[in-house]
């Protein structure tokens, strides 16, 4: 069965520093790897998503991830941090589980704060 | 940019009442989904739907859990008897195609039951 993990449950940064938010995931053939971000009272937005090819994706508001096969990862970055960043960060992984259609398995997310 | 609406934003119920929950997916899209999220934990998969049927659903969706494309726009979950466990976040997500296709979440209807 496909799992993820994300280690952190919550991660301060200042603004401007850098961020890595770490995933590993569990799953028995190439994964489709995403990255969503969930602003308070807001529903999950799209940052990024894997699915062949480069490993290092590129996604909005500047963040990237790159996918490590050996590793089983999927680490979000972000090389400068801004106060709108806050919010909880989720990875998931997608893929073929039996039927005609896909769902996606999700970690617990990451909260962010980010300090001024 | 087209998004994925759900009604209403929170609703509360009495325990043993019926609740339905209302989704509009983006427009050409074909596949719908339910998630849920109980606070504190992991975003879960309920139910996927294609062509006016369930493609596949969770172990979480039981007998009490109903999906429906009542018309060409909408897209609804029916809880028949809520109980206090079904008090959660409830996601609505589609996409245009399936496997390599993303999936676009709506902003999530919060369900209280008292």
């Amino acid at each position: 069965a496909q799992s993820v993990t994300q280690p952190d449950i919550h991660i301060t940064v200042s603004e401007g520093a850098s961020l890595e938010l770490r995933c590993n995931y569990s799953y028995g053939a190439t994964p489709y790897l995403f990255w969503y971000v969930q602003s308070p009272g807001q529903g999950l937005q799209l940052l990024l998503k894997y699915f062949s090819g480069d490993t290092l994706v590129q996604g909005i508001k500047g963040f990237e991830a790159e996918f490590k096969r050996s590793q089983s990862s999927f680490n979000l970055r972000k090389p400068s941090v801004h106060w709108s960043d806050a919010a909880e960060y989720f990875c998931a992984v997608g893929g073929r589980s039996g039927g005609s259609n896909y769902k996606l398995t999700f970690g617990k997310g990451t909260l962010l704060t980010v300090n001024p | 940019e087209p998004e994925v609406t759900q009604t209403p934003s929170h609703q509360v119920t009495q325990m043993g009442q019926e609740v339905i929950l209302r989704c509009v997916p983006i427009s050409n899209h074909l596949y719908f989904y339910w998630y849920r999220q109980i606070l504190g934990q992991k975003v879960e998969f309920l139910v996927s739907f294609y062509n006016n049927e369930i493609s596949e659903k969770s172990e979480i969706f039981d007998d009490q859990f109903s999906v429906e494309r009542p018309d060409g726009s909408n897209f609804t979950l029916k809880i028949r008897s809520t109980k206090l466990e079904d008090s959660a976040m409830y996601f609505c997500a589609s996409s245009e195609g399936r496997y390599t296709d993303t999936q676009y979440f709506g902003p999530g209807t919060r369900l209280t039951v008292l």
